[in-house]
């Protein structure tokens, strides 16, 4: 079965807006979350990482993680075209292992 | 290097061959990670090392893949018996130890005629 889920997209948000993209996780024990940003044909880049519930700020990104529900969720304040790309969840599902599930990520679409 | 290296960009090989990938991870790194991505999907999970040691090696699809790590920093995914659906991007990631972010190279892309 899918262990990360994300809604593949494209969610279209004009420029100024908050875009809100959203995740969900079967594997209660998991401990670490990270949201990567992939351009079109380029390798996944980190943008956030959370280990902890609750909110994590850096500049105009904010990663919330809310254990009990197993939702990951990426905010981006005053959207600019220039992050229109897919963006991934993925999660550490084991302390035991540190492999990273991916899931297939969410395209995301900034018009001016 | 600055970054994870890997090389090559683009392979071509025909069905049945072997080939090897190379990737080199951030300098001090002691945690390497091989995934493949196909169109469309997100990273699928291969193989990691930590050290010279694969810790986790429950994604490698089946016994025609193999990595190596032989001192610990460059590694090498090795495809015997190359197969159409063996074509993908293989990327490989590297982090400082277990369980922090890991940094992706630019990938190989792998394509099996």
């Amino acid at each position: 079965q899918k262990e990360v889920e994300q809604n593949s997209g494209p969610l279209s948000v004009p420029e100024g807006a908050i875009a809100s993209l959203n995740c969900t996780y079967s594997d209660r024990g998991s401990q670490s979350f990270f949201w990567y940003r992939q351009y079109s044909g380029k390798s996944p880049e980190l943008i956030m990482s959370i280990y902890s519930n609750g909110d994590k700020e850096d500049g105009r990104f904010t990663a919330q993680l809310n254990k009990a529900s197993q939702y990951v969720s990426l905010l981006i304040r005053d959207s600019q075209p220039s992050d229109s790309a897919t963006y991934l969840c993925a999660v550490n599902p084991d302390y035991n292992t540190d492999k990273l599930i991916f899931g297939t990520g969410t395209r995301l679409q900034v018009f001016p | 290097g600055a970054g994870v290296s890997q090389t090559p960009s683009n392979k071509v090989t025909e069905k049945g061959k072997y080939v090897e990938l190379r990737c080199d991870p951030i300098s001090g790194h002691t945690a390497l990670y091989w995934y493949r991505q196909s169109l469309g999907q997100g990273p699928e999970f291969l193989i990691y090392f930590q050290g010279t040691g694969a810790a986790d090696d429950s994604g490698l699809p089946n016994d025609r893949f193999f990595a190596v790590r032989p001192e610990g920093s460059v590694s090498t995914l090795k495809i015997q018996r190359t197969e159409r659906g063996d074509s993908a991007v293989y990327l490989c990631a590297s982090s400082l130890q277990r369980n922090t972010e890991a940094f992706f190279g630019q990938g190989t892309r792998l394509t099996v005629v």
